[in-house]
């Protein structure tokens, strides 16, 4: 069966320092791999899509970056967080067109 | 505005009750997904909906899709404790498989 990691679980990062969320998958091969962000109160923001090895789109601009250097490896950094970063943070997986996306635990990012 | 919007934001129902999630979409939807969060976990899938007038269900959770494909609902029969959380629907608006998401509702049951 398949599954996703998210590491960490929680984060607490001073504004300006670096970053890097890390989200695995296991048990399948070219998922495609999503990072949302979570903000208080509100819905679900897609901000990085990636269809394989390399392959990035960007939702919105921002202060972060994506990267794929593995099939089922997804990481998400920033060299400079702002405290505007702060939010919950998912990875998600999915086989392709028409299927669920699945999640992870998540990664609360809290900003000093 | 919201592309999709949820109703309502938040619920309390009592234990037994039966309640409705609604989820509206101004556009035609490729497909809808409901999840439901717990809060500070992950989204756990709960059914998809892609064909106009598909009803799917799942113990006592029942999704709906209507003919248009612009809106959907959960309905939840004799609520337990255990469907206590956020429930948000995620639609695929413009057939590319990215997801947009409701805010949610806050479902709270109580004895």
């Amino acid at each position: 069966s398949q599954t996703i990691h998210q590491w960490p679980a929680t984060l607490v990062q001073p504004v300006g320092s670096p970053l890097s969320l890390e989200c695995t998958v296991e048990g399948t091969s070219n998922p495609n791999l999503y990072w949302y962000r979570q903000a208080a109160g509100r819905g679900l923001q897609l901000l990085f899509y990636s269809v394989g090895i390399g392959q990035i789109s960007s939702e919105v601009p921002q202060n972060l970056s994506a990267s794929r250097p593995q099939d089922r490896q997804f990481i998400l950094s920033s060299k400079k967080l702002l405290l505007s970063d702060s939010g919950f943070y998912l990875c998600a997986w999915n086989r392709g067109s028409n299927q669920p996306q699945h999640f992870g635990d998540g990664t609360r990012l809290s900003i000093l | 505005s919201q592309e999709l919007e949820q109703s309502p934001q938040s619920l309390i129902v009592q234990e037994g009750k039966n309640l409705t999630i609604n989820c509206t979409s101004s556009k035609t939807l490729y497909g809808l997904y409901w999840y439901k969060q717990k809060y500070g976990e992950g989204l756990i899938f709960l059914m998809m909906l892609q064909k106009g007038g598909e009803e799917k269900s799942h113990e006592k959770i029942t999704a709906k899709l209507d003919e248009k494909k612009q809106q959907s609902s959960l309905h939840i029969t004799a609520s337990q404790p255990s469907h206590a959380g956020i429930y948000l629907c995620g639609a695929d608006l413009w057939g590319n498989e990215k997801l947009t998401f409701g805010t949610g509702t806050r479902l709270t049951i109580i004895p």
